[in-house]
């Protein structure tokens, strides 16, 4: 049984270049989480999907983020122009709709922004 | 503001004895509450949950004591072992608003010495 599967693991880029992350949640889980974690800030929400329609996006930067749901098996989280700032593990969560509570984590994407 | 605060960066315990991890939140709207295990460069793996309608739960070593009016939450390891050496995040969510995000505590490294 497969757990959340992030891809890719790590991510190298250049400053302004462009970086996408991708998210495959659990089979059957319908709602999909999206946090950041860095050593200052620690563990931040971002995004939240519940049957693909965004539901929270108070977490976003608004600038350059931009999360999609195009299908229940998978989401992505694009950031444009990278900055040095945006060097963090990106986590994306996801869980049953209806026990929402109880989120499943994937293993993160460390992304690099040189 | 910080909304879910853990303020003891640490802890070291001796094995066997009993670890205590603390959390306190700000929200009175939060209704769930949460505790999640990680070690380095793994992700958050959930531990023990309540919700606001209990104030205690138990699971083997591990239990959870949420005390609504000093908007607090503990988790208790008991018979602490080395394997428990971990971070521990603590986490809390509201439901009601419609959005299921977690909002998580900075952290606590438990050390258990043998």
């Amino acid at each position: 049984n497969a757990g959340v599967i992030q891809t890719p693991r790590h991510k190298v880029t250049g400053k302004g270049q462009e970086a996408t992350l991708w998210c495959e949640p659990i089979s059957g889980h319908s709602a999909v989480f999206w946090y950041r974690q860095t050593i200052v800030q620690g563990l931040e929400f971002l995004t939240y999907f519940r049957n693909q329609a965004p539901i929270d996006d108070s977490g976003m930067p608004k600038e350059r983020f931009s999360a999609q749901m195009p299908n229940q098996s998978h989401s992505t989280l694009k950031i444009q122009s990278t900055q040095p700032q945006d060097s963090a593990v990106y986590l994306c969560a996801s869980s049953l709709v209806g026990n929402q509570d109880t989120q499943y984590f994937g293993p993160g994407t460390r992304l690099l922004v040189l | 503001g910080q909304q879910v605060k853990q303020s003891s960066p640490s802890l070291t315990v001796q094995e066997g004895g009993i670890s205590i991890l603390n959390c306190d939140y700000e929200n009175d709207m939060f209704d769930y509450f949460a505790w999640y295990k990680k070690y380095p460069d793994n992700s958050p793996t959930l531990l023990i949950s309540v919700r606001s309608n209990v104030d205690k739960r138990e699971d083997g070593r591990l239990t959870v004591f949420l005390n609504k009016s000093g908007k607090h939450f503990s988790l208790h390891i008991t018979a602490s072992q080395p394997e428990d050496t971990a971070v521990y995040l603590c986490a809390a969510g509201e439901n009601q608003g419609g959005s299921a995000k977690l909002i998580f505590g900075e952290g606590t490294k438990l050390t258990v010495s043998s």
